[in-house]
């Protein structure tokens, strides 16, 4: 089935560890983006892509980056920059009428 | 960007028709208005999407009045398992990345 996929479902991290999350999509779509998510909150936009290697800062990019290397990944790494990353972490891919379709999501907790 | 504002939080019954209402005055003549439904510790989904008037698909309604200053979401005899947030985001569907979600509302149906 076409779809999102995050992964892992759960990770933990220690402080000063950087950590990759992975997103892949075989949806076809060009465009992709990734949130975070914290209790309580709406998402809040960290990095959208809406084409291969390309992308672009969202609302809260500082200590995140990615890479879009090919059109079906968009991974997210948490550097040891971003100072509380323990959140909700959402990857989404957009249709060409807008239609977000999202991942389940990965629960980051740092230790 | 234009802004939402909804009703943090809503309770119904099983049953019940339920109307969420969501105020954007800010409007642009390029904005659509999408509604998402997002249940704990899982992406969002793709509820309805609308630019004016009426539209209806197999889960929802969506009204949206000849000024487009505000839209209802209406979900018909709801059930336990419409228990979830509900977002109303409003942008230019070429620009994803302008999606903002606010904090949603809270919909709680009650057996």
């Amino acid at each position: 089935d076409g779809g999102i996929t995050q992964s892992p479902k759960y990770l933990f991290r220690k402080e000063g560890q950087n950590v990759t999350l992975s997103c892949e999509q075989n949806l076809n779509h060009d465009a992709m983006y990734w949130y975070r998510q914290d209790p309580g909150q709406g998402l809040r936009l960290i990095y959208y892509s809406q084409i291969v290697n390309d992308f672009q800062k969202g609302d809260i990019a500082e200590g995140y980056s990615v890479s879009r290397e090919k059109k079906e990944s968009f991974p997210l790494t948490v550097t040891s920059a971003q100072k509380n990353p323990t959140a909700f972490y959402l990857c989404a891919s957009s249709t060409l009428k807008g239609e977000l379709f999202f991942g389940e999501g990965s629960r980051l907790t740092v230790l | 960007l234009a802004k939402t504002t909804q009703p943090i939080s809503m309770d119904s019954y099983e049953g019940q028709e339920v109307n969420i209402t969501c105020s954007h005055n800010n409007i642009a003549t390029n904005d659509y208005i999408t509604w998402y439904q997002q249940f704990p510790s899982q992406g969002p989904r793709f509820i309805i999407q609308g630019y004016k008037t009426k539209v209806t698909n197999e889960v929802a309604s969506l009204f949206i009045p000849a000024d487009r200053k505000s839209s209802t979401l209406s979900l018909p005899r709801v059930s336990l398992s419409d228990t979830a947030v509900y977002y109303c985001l409003v942008g230019d569907i070429d620009y994803g990345q302008n999606f903002v979600f606010g904090p949603g509302t809270r919909l709680s149906v009650l057996p």
